[in-house]
């Protein structure tokens, strides 16, 4: 099927609102983690979901953030009270099983916060 | 801290020429992979080797794997303009993924 679909591609918001962020994954993928990268860096691992099960959620930066996946397809990344340092690229993957670990991965969503 | 350090940091070469990258890393790992990223676009995973492997082909691309070193290299042959790109390791010492800054190839006509 289709590969793993993020949308907005871009957002610009203004210091303080909220945003959210969608991930769609490769259907049948239990599997699904968000990144954030910055310009010129790689990847930053922020969480990871195995079906709607959160088992990981070390890397988000702080309480303003927060991701779901209820019925553990279609997630979701929410960023409240967005500071300019949260302009990033967030990037989605999904795998077809932990240990697999190939992960594929959907072109982002570029953060801009004014 | 990130688990893998590649080098160089940015790389450019004719066409036709070789591109090697290297990785280091830290922590023990089951394998080691590499992804593709090209400017706007997300990663798209390129090979896997496992941590008893030495080395692994995948048409153009050549990735060695030396444990005691903690390091992997990248070898692409014969580059071609599309392969201007940067170029990740990742490895998941623990239950995590986790990626170099990158190497930026730039393949010039």
């Amino acid at each position: 099927g289709a590969g793993v679909s993020q949308s907005p591609r871009y957002k610009v918001a203004k210091r303080g609102q909220d945003v959210a962020l969608r991930c769609d994954p490769i259907s049948g993928h239990v599997s699904l983690f968000w990144y954030q990268q910055a310009l010129g860096q790689g990847p930053e691992f922020l969480t990871y979901f195995q079906n709607e099960a959160q088992l990981d959620k070390s890397g988000l930066p702080s309480d303003r953030f927060f991701a779901e996946r209820p019925e553990g397809s279609v997630s979701t990344l929410k960023i409240q009270r967005t500071q300019q340092e949260d302009s990033a690229v967030y990037l989605c993957a999904s795998s077809w099983r932990r240990m697999e670990n190939i992960q594929y991965f959907g072109a982002g969503t570029r953060l801009s916060v004014l | 801290s990130q688990q893998g350090e590649e080098d160089p940091q940015a790389l450019s070469i004719q066409e036709g020429e070789n591109a090697t990258m290297n990785c280091s890393y830290k922590t023990s790992i089951n394998n080691l992979q590499w992804y593709r990223q090209n400017s706007g676009r997300g990663l798209v995973h390129l090979i896997l080797i496992r941590s008893n492997e030495r080395e692994k082909h995948s048409g153009r691309l050549r990735v060695t794997l030396d444990t005691s070193k903690k390091s992997s290299s990248l070898l692409i042959t014969a580059s071609r303009a599309a392969d201007t790109a940067s170029y990740f390791c990742a490895t998941a010492p623990g239950q995590n993924f986790v990626f170099g800054p990158g190497t930026r190839l730039s393949v010039l006509p």
